[in-house]
């Protein structure tokens, strides 16, 4: 089973449309969640922190189960703007490898006008 | 731009051949990471430095790569006798360590597109 694996996508959704990405991970012992955005051909960067009690920022609303070991995505309100790759990430705060990024394979979201 | 850069931008190259990509974090930045990124995939860990220590390489790094950081600043990641398998972007990226884990953030540079012909 891979540490982390997404929603295959790719997502292609009109302005103004709410979606949803998923995205379980493997190792309990990770503690830090977060989002990245990566538009094509460019670096990954961090969209969004992921905490316990849920978090949002925006049109942008992320969510953790620790038990299920799931985090997700919402987007609301979709823009143009958005179409991107999504990589949801994820990394232990302790032990010997507590500065490793471990990446999904991320899930491509197209808006269309 | 205060933000990690890396040269070159692009790469191309004959198999067989050598090639060296450098990387200059953010200045006040003492942990530098060397990512891969495949088509269709997310990035995967490469390599690590803690200033100029290197803690941790991955299985992914075969005796072809090395990687330094001699001053704890920049630092290059060296392939030699590419492989078509090597084609990929090279990503670096660079963070401040700090007390509490979840307030560290990543800030990756640009990348250097490979491609072994």
């Amino acid at each position: 089973r891979k540490e982390v694996e997404q929603d295959p996508g790719p997502f292609n959704v009109p302005e103004g449309a709410t979606v949803a990405f998923n995205c379980t991970y493997s190792n309990s012992a990770s503690q830090s969640f977060f989002w990245y955005r990566q538009d094509c051909r460019k670096e990954p960067k961090l969209l969004m922190s992921v905490y316990s009690s849920g978090n949002e920022d925006g049109r942008f609303t992320a969510q953790l189960n620790r038990a299920s070991q799931y985090i997700s995505l919402l987007i609301r309100d979709s823009k143009l703007s958005d179409s991107a790759t999504y990589l949801c990430v994820v990394k232990p705060n302790s032990g010997g490898s507590n500065y490793k990024l471990t990446f999904g394979k991320g899930t491509l979201l197209t808006v269309n006008p | 731009d205060t933000g990690v850069s890396q040269d070159p931008r692009h790469k191309i190259t004959k198999r067989g051949q050598n090639v060296t990509f450098r990387c200059d974090p953010i200045s006040e930045h003492n942990r530098l990471y060397w990512y891969r990124q495949t088509l269709g995939q997310g990035p995967e860990f490469l390599t690590y430095f803690q200033n100029e220590a290197q803690l941790e390489k991955s299985r992914l790094l075969s005796d072809r790569f090395s990687a330094e950081r001699p001053k704890g600043s920049f630092s290059t990641l060296e392939i030699q006798r590419t492989e078509q398998g090597d084609s990929a972007m090279y990503l670096c990226a660079s963070s401040r360590l700090k007390r509490v884990a979840t307030n560290e953030k990543l800030f990756f540079g640009s990348g250097t597109q490979l491609s072994v012909l």
